[in-house]
């Protein structure tokens, strides 16, 4: 079936360095690929998102792009600092019908 | 606009009770999801709605039960709680598709189960 593999598990980073987190997805026909951040006891809540007919996107320190090719997006974080740190998920579409798939997570921890 | 609500927020109940999640959103959204997270597992998709009427299964359908009765409601039943059933379970809204493509999803703030 369709799924979703997220790296890393989990990532630590010192407080001003980039943080750059990957994703691949097996369903060609994927077209939306949101990314999610849930920090500890609350929801997940949308940071950025691309579609298929985009390469790139950014939004002040967040960038996502996407290889359609090669089937993988990856999420960039510039600058980080520590209420950058939660988990991250990624996700993708799943051609054809109204599911999303997400990935496992990615800890990220901005070490200050 | 108080976007997806679910209750309750904490439940604990024993091996072989039922009972029902309830979600609820005022955004006129027409899709609607259940998930469960798991350490490691991220989110897993139990079942899903796409309308009033219509539902569907997802990754981990068994053990679950959902129905659709009006486009606000989506609530998700267990039938006979088991202890792999114990997770924190988040219900999800979203717009249907627009042009070029499919729509961010609004979460609940979640409900943590415990079997015991």
């Amino acid at each position: 079936g369709e799924n979703v593999e997220q790296h890393p598990s989990t990532l630590s980073v010192q407080e001003g360095d980039s943080a750059v987190i990957k994703c691949t997805y097996s369903d060609s026909a994927s077209n939306y690929f949101p990314w999610y951040k849930q920090e500890l006891g609350k929801r997940p809540q949308l940071i950025i998102d691309i579609r298929s007919n985009v390469g790139e996107k950014k939004d002040q320190r967040i960038a996502v792009t996407l290889n359609k090719t090669a089937k993988h997006f990856s999420l960039h974080i510039t600058e980080t600092q520590p209420e950058d740190s939660a988990v991250y998920f990624c996700a993708a579409s799943i051609g054809g019908t109204y599911k999303y798939i997400f990935g496992t997570g990615t800890r990220l921890k901005v070490l200050a | 606009n108080a976007g997806v609500t679910q209750t309750p927020k904490f439940q604990v109940l024993k091996t072989g009770q039922s009972m029902t999640l309830q979600c609820a959103q005022d955004m006129n959204h027409e899709y609607m999801s259940w998930y469960r997270q798991d350490p490691g597992m991220g989110l897993r998709l139990i079942h899903y709605s796409v309308g009033a009427g219509i539902t569907d299964q997802g990754e981990v359908p068994n053990g679950y039960n959902v129905s659709r009765s009006t486009t606000e409601d989506f609530p998700l039943r267990l039938l006979s709680a088991a202890p792999s059933q114990t997770s924190v379970y988040f219900c999800a809204s979203r717009d249907g598709d627009v042009p070029f493509g499919n729509t961010e999803a609004f979460f609940g703030q979640g409900t943590r189960l415990t079997v015991v």
